[in-house]
């Protein structure tokens, strides 16, 4: 079973536009992940947030996590078109799998 | 150095046959792991092996089986093939058996069941 759910299922901007994408969880966790995956291949992964930590930058990207609301978003600022894939949060807690959430499917158009 | 590579990368079987899907993960890593993507859903987590023993199960039959060879590849056997076990099948490896790593996927397998 999925571990909860991504808002907004699908996501169609301009270029040059920032997308925000949420996702909530079920359990407590050791950490958040945010991978990309473009067509339907292999995950690519972006970003990994600790359950200490509320905020993190990588580039165009910024997540925050808030472990209270069992809550995270992931920030593309300034986006491409090449940014056109689905996005998936992923909860580890301290044992050895990640459960995915359902997706963000992100359209940016030229 | 290469990424997790993944074999064959398309596969069409038809209901009650087997299938055996191949992973070999970068090297250094001891553990791999496996993942289901069905349409339009996120991944669902199946196995997860380290240093040739299996470390975790997700909830699936035991039509599902896997094992790790010495040099840390990987095989998901299914049998008794059902139509709903289309799907796109993940391996994932990490230097370890703790999932507060990242885990770097491979391409993955696209397996159709007719």
């Amino acid at each position: 079973s999925q571990q909860g759910e991504e808002d907004p299922q699908a996501l169609s901007i301009q270029e040059g536009e920032n997308a925000t994408m949420n996702c909530s969880y079920k359990t407590s966790i050791n950490n958040l992940q945010w991978y990309r995956q473009n067509s339907g291949r292999g995950l690519v992964h972006l970003i990994l947030i600790r359950s200490n930590e509320r905020e993190k930058h990588s580039g165009r990207l910024r997540v925050t996590l808030d472990t209270s609301k069992k809550s995270s978003s992931l920030l593309i600022t300034a986006s491409r078109a090449a940014d056109t894939a689905s996005y998936f949060c992923a909860t580890a807690d301290s044992s050895y799998k990640l459960i995915f959430g359902s997706g963000t499917r992100l359209l940016v158009r030229p | 150095d290469a990424g997790v590579t993944q074999s064959p990368t398309h596969l069409i079987k038809t209901r009650g046959q087997h299938v055996t899907l191949r992973c070999s993960p970068i090297s250094g890593h001891k553990s791999v792991s496996w993942y289901q993507q069905v349409l339009g859903q996120g991944p669902q987590f199946i196995f997860q092996y380290y240093e040739k023993e299996e470390r975790g199960r997700g909830n699936f039959p035991d039509r599902f089986s896997a094992r790790q060879f010495p040099n840390y590849s990987s095989e998901l056997n299914v049998n008794a093939l059902l139509l709903g076990d289309s799907a796109l099948y993940l391996c994932a490896s990490t230097p370890l058996v703790s999932a507060t790593y990242e885990q770097y996927f491979g391409p993955g397998t696209r397996l159709t069941v007719t």
